[in-house]
């Protein structure tokens, strides 16, 4: 089973839409969660942290919920520029791996005006 | 502002040859990553480093290696080059301590395996 699982996608949304990313992860004793962006041809790069009571940054919200190890990220207001990849990312806290993030394979959005 | 910097942006070699993929970071990281990216697949990680001289394989280690000499760089090896290695390589550093702490990506490295 893999540790991080989140639907492929692609979802096309027009400019304005609300759009809302889900994934699942296995290791019940995760800590940290991530969404990192990444676009077209370009490395992935750290979108927000997830935290336990949720939070928000601007359009963008993010919830955890550790019952059923389920983290989800919800987009308001589409732009054009939304457009990218969204990784689902959990952190090990198990030994040797200490520090290694465990990445999904992302979540492609195109959103057109 | 962190940098990540691999040494080629492209890279065309044939099979057989010796690759070597060059990773450098300047924010004094303990940890440093090497994945590749392959649509359909996403990032699988093929080695880690959480210290000089130390070495952890990821989940595709066969067909690579790993040198990391010094805290700021970290080589990705690949012994005898084969087509099916043709892929975008992607080098991060990520401080040890503290899990909450931002993993920073180099820009990539495309191989091409001929």
């Amino acid at each position: 089973r893999k540790e991080v699982e989140q639907d492929p996608g692609p979802f096309n949304v027009p400019e304005g839409a609300t759009v809302a990313f889900n994934c699942t992860y296995s290791n019940s004793a995760s800590q940290s969660f991530f969404w990192y962006r990444q676009d077209c041809r370009k490395e992935p790069k750290l979108l927000m942290s997830v935290y336990s009571s949720g939070n928000e940054d601007g359009r963008f919200t993010a919830q955890l919920n550790r019952a059923s190890q389920y983290i989800s990220l919800l987009i308001r207001d589409s732009k054009l520029s939304d457009s990218a990849t969204y990784l689902c990312v959990v952190n090990s806290d198990r030994g040797s791996t200490l520090g290694r993030l465990y990445f999904g394979r992302g979540t492609q959005l195109t959103v057109w005006p | 502002d962190v940098k990540v910097t691999q040494s080629s942006r492209y890279l065309v070699k044939r099979t057989g040859e010796k690759v070597f993929l060059e990773c450098v970071q300047d924010m004094d990281h303990e940890n440093m990553f090497w994945y590749r990216q392959d649509p359909g697949l996403g990032l699988r990680l093929i080695y880690f480093s959480y210290d000089v001289k130390m070495k952890e394989k990821g989940d595709i280690p066969e067909g690579y290696s790993v040198s990391r000499e010094k805290k700021e760089r970290f080589s990705l090896i690949l012994e005898s080059a084969s087509t099916n290695q043709t892929s975008m390589y992607l080098c991060a550093s990520r401080e040890r301590q503290g899990a909450t702490h931002e993993q920073y990506f180099g820009p990539g490295t495309r191989l091409t395996v001929t």
